[in-house]
C-alpha cells in the first residue's frame, strides 16, 4: 500500500533555530502533500496544502514566512519551522492523497526548548 | 457551521459491546467518507471508507452512510479493549482536500 515516510520522529530543538520536517512517497507519486498540525488532546488542524512545483496554499492564520514548505518533487516535502519558539511545539504530521484515502506519515513530535 | 462534525465524547463501552461512532457533514455534494483510528501520540491509520448509502462491513467494523441525511457512521461490534482511540471522520468533496472531524474519543472498558 501507499506508504509515506516523515522523518524525524522527534526533535527538540533551541528557541530560535529552524527544524526541517521530511515527507516522503515511497511508493507512489504525491503531487499534492497535506500539512497538519495537532495540539494535545486536539485534532488535525490543516497548516498548508503543498504543490509538486508550486507554491503550497497556507490555510488562514498559518504564518507562510514561518512555515515554509518545499514541494520540490513528486516524492519529497518539507516543512521547516524557522526561528522556532515554544508555541510552535506541536506534533506535525503530513499526508498525501493515495488511491484509497490520505496517507499520514508517521509524525513529527517537535518540542522547542 | 463546520465541514464535518463529530461527537467529541468521550464515549465508554464495555468489552463486547457494539461502539457506534457518528459524523455529520455539511456539503451535500460530498463524494467519498472515511474513518481513521489515531492513537496517542500516533498518526492517523485510515480504517474505512465508503462511497456509496449503505453499508460496508469489513471484520468488526461497519460504516453506514446516508447521504440523504448527510451522515455517516462507524459500528464496532465486539469491542476490545484495543480499539480505544481517537476516530476520526473524513469527507472529500472531490479533488485532493479532505475535511476532518474533531474526533471522538472512544474508551473500551475491560
Amino acid at each position: 500500500g501507499a506508504v509515506v515516510s516523515q522523518h524525524p520522529s522527534w526533535v527538540i530543538c533551541k528557541s530560535g533555530t529552524s527544524v526541517k520536517i521530511e515527507c516522503r512517497s515511497l511508493d507512489f507519486q504525491a503531487t499534492t502533500m497535506f500539512w497538519y498540525r495537532q495540539f494535545p488532546k486536539q485534532s488535525l488542524m490543516l497548516m498548508a496544502t503543498s504543490n509538486e512545483g508550486s507554491k503550497a496554499t497556507y490555510e488562514q492564520g498559518v504564518e507562510k514566512d514561518k512555515f515554509l514548505i518545499n514541494h520540490a518533487s513528486l516524492t519529497l516535502s518539507t516543512l521547516t519551522v524557522t526561528s522556532a519558539h515554544p508555541e510552535d511545539s506541536s506534533f506535525y504530521i503530513c499526508s498525501a492523497r493515495a488511491v484509497r484515502g490520505h496517507t499520514f506519515g508517521s509524525g513529527t513530535r517537535l518540542t522547542v526548548v | 457551521q463546520k465541514e464535518v462534525e463529530q461527537n467529541s465524547g468521550p464515549l465508554s463501552v464495555p468489552e463486547g459491546a457494539i461502539a457506534s461512532l457518528n459524523c455529520t457533514y455539511s456539503d451535500r455534494g460530498s463524494q467519498s467518507f472515511f474513518w481513521y483510528r489515531q492513537y496517542s501520540g500516533k498518526s492517523p491509520e485510515l480504517i474505512m471508507f465508503i462511497y456509496s448509502n449503505g453499508d460496508k462491513e469489513d471484520g468488526r467494523f461497519t460504516a453506514q452512510l446516508n447521504k440523504a441525511s448527510q451522515y455517516v457512521s462507524l459500528l464496532i461490534r465486539d469491542s476490545q479493549p484495543s480499539d480505544s482511540a481517537t476516530y476520526l471522520c473524513a469527507v472529500n468533496r472531490g479533488g485532493n482536500q479532505f475535511y476532518f472531524g474533531t474526533g471522538t474519543s472512544l474508551t473500551v472498558i475491560p
